[in-house]
Parts: structure tokens; C-alpha cells; sequence
């Protein structure tokens, strides 16, 4: 089945670290890949996303994730945090629903990163 | 830039109780999504939709029905709700069926259950 581990449940840091956050999935193929940020009291909002070609993707707020598919991973990346960046972050693999029915969405557990000033 | 409203934005309920959690979309896409997630958990879905007056089973249905009356709106029905549903509900649209799109939440609606 299916799955999205994202093996750390909390993360803190300075501001101005550097920060990784963990992703790895299970799917037989390469899946479409994506990360998720959902700041306080609001809805989910894309981050970044993957398909093919150049295994690094950059993303808004100078995020970046790297896709591995040796490891099976699409580890979330920033070199330097800010305050604003704490939230809870999402990865997430795509498949295709049944009768063209839409994009279906796995998630992992998310991360809850926060960002000591 | 899409647009997702849910409303309530939070609602406490009663045990066997019934319970409209509604959605409204003015990005024109056709395909909309209802999503539970739990404390330090990530999003499931419960239910999808693809056209106008036609609902689709997610991966946890069994106690949620749901409802796309037009393309701009989806509710989510509990009809009799349960002390485990209490949850914070997602609403997501995206343009296209394909694997690769983007999908656009709303802000949540967080439901106690008592």
C-alpha cells in the first residue's frame, strides 16, 4: 500500500539555521511528489512539487526539496530559517483515482517545525 | 487566486446529532475534496467529487455523506455524529483529475463532538 512517513513529528531550530525536513515514501513507481505548508489557523498551501527531470525543485520562500529515488525520499530543505517559517509541513505523493476521478493525495504525518527568534 | 470558504469555521455538536460542514469554491474547477485530520496526523480523505451532483468514497467514509449540489459547492453530512469525528474538516478544489495538480484548501472547520 501506498504510504508517506515523514519520521519526525517536531523540529526546532534557531533562526537563521539551516533546516531539513524528512520525507520518505512507499509506492512501486516513481509518483508525483509534493510539500504542503499549513501555517496557523489556515488551510494547506503548496510549497513545492515534483514530477521528473532535475531532482532538485525549488519552491516559494527559498525552499527546495530533493527527490531520491534510490532512497525513496523527498527531503524539504531551506538554508536559512526565518521566525515566519513555523508551521506544520506536509509531504505528499500523488496517484491518479480511478475513472478520472482527480488527483489523489497521501499524507504523511506532518512535521511541526518551529523557529526560535 | 482560488478560493476555498468553509463554514462553520468551528461548530460544536452533540452525540448523535446531525452535522452540515459546507464548502464553497469560485476557482471554477471541477473536482472538490473533503479531508479529516487529526491531531498529529496527516490528512484523509473522505470524500471527492468530480462533477455536479455525483460524490465519490475516500479512504474513510463510513459515518460522512456528502453532497455537490452545484460545481461551486460540497457539503459534508454527518448524520449521526460520533465523539470520533471530532476533527478539524479540510475543503480542497483542483483544476483537473491529473496527478500533478495543485490542490487549492480552505482554512478549516474544527468540529467537537460532545
Amino acid at each position: 500500500a501506498q504510504s508517506v512517513t515523514q519520521p519526525d513529528a517536531r523540529v526546532t531550530v534557531s533562526e537563521g539555521a539551516s533546516l531539513q525536513l524528512r520525507c520518505k515514501y512507499s509506492y512501486s513507481a516513481t509518483p508525483y511528489l509534493f510539500w504542503y505548508v499549513q501555517y496557523p489557523r489556515q488551510g494547506l498551501q503548496l510549497l513545492l512539487k515534483y514530477y521528473s527531470g532535475d531532482p532538485v525543485v525549488q519552491g516559494v520562500n527559498g525552499f527546495e526539496a530533493e527527490f531520491s529515488k534510490s532512497n525513496s525520499s523527498f527531503h524539504l530543505r531551506k538554508a536559512s530559517v526565518h521566525w515566519s517559517d513555523s508551521a506544520v509541513y506536509f509531504c505528499a505523493v500523488s496517484i491518479t483515482m480511478n475513472n478520472n476521478a482527480g488527483a489523489k493525495l497521501t499524507f504523511g504525518g506532518g512535521t511541526r517545525l518551529t523557529v526560535r527568534p | 487566486e482560488a478560493a476555498v470558504t468553509q463554514s462553520p469555521r468551528s461548530k460544536v455538536a452533540v452525540t448523535g446529532g446531525k452535522v452540515t460542514l459546507s464548502c464553497h469554491q469560485t476557482n471554477n474547477h471541477d473536482y472538490m475534496y473533503w479531508y479529516r485530520q487529526d491531531t498529529g496526523h496527516g490528512l484523509r480523505l473522505i470524500h471527492y467529487s468530480y462533477v455536479a451532483d455525483s460524490t465519490e468514497k475516500g479512504d474513510i467514509p463510513d459515518g460522512y455523506k456528502a453532497s455537490r449540489p452545484s460545481q461551486e459547492n460540497f457539503s459534508l453530512i454527518l448524520e449521526l455524529a460520533s465523539l470520533s469525528q471530532t476533527a478539524v474538516y479540510f475543503c480542497a478544489s483542483s483544476r483537473d483529475w491529473a496527478s500533478a495538480e495543485t490542490l487549492y484548501f480552505g482554512s478549516g472547520t474544527r468540529l467537537t463532538v460532545l
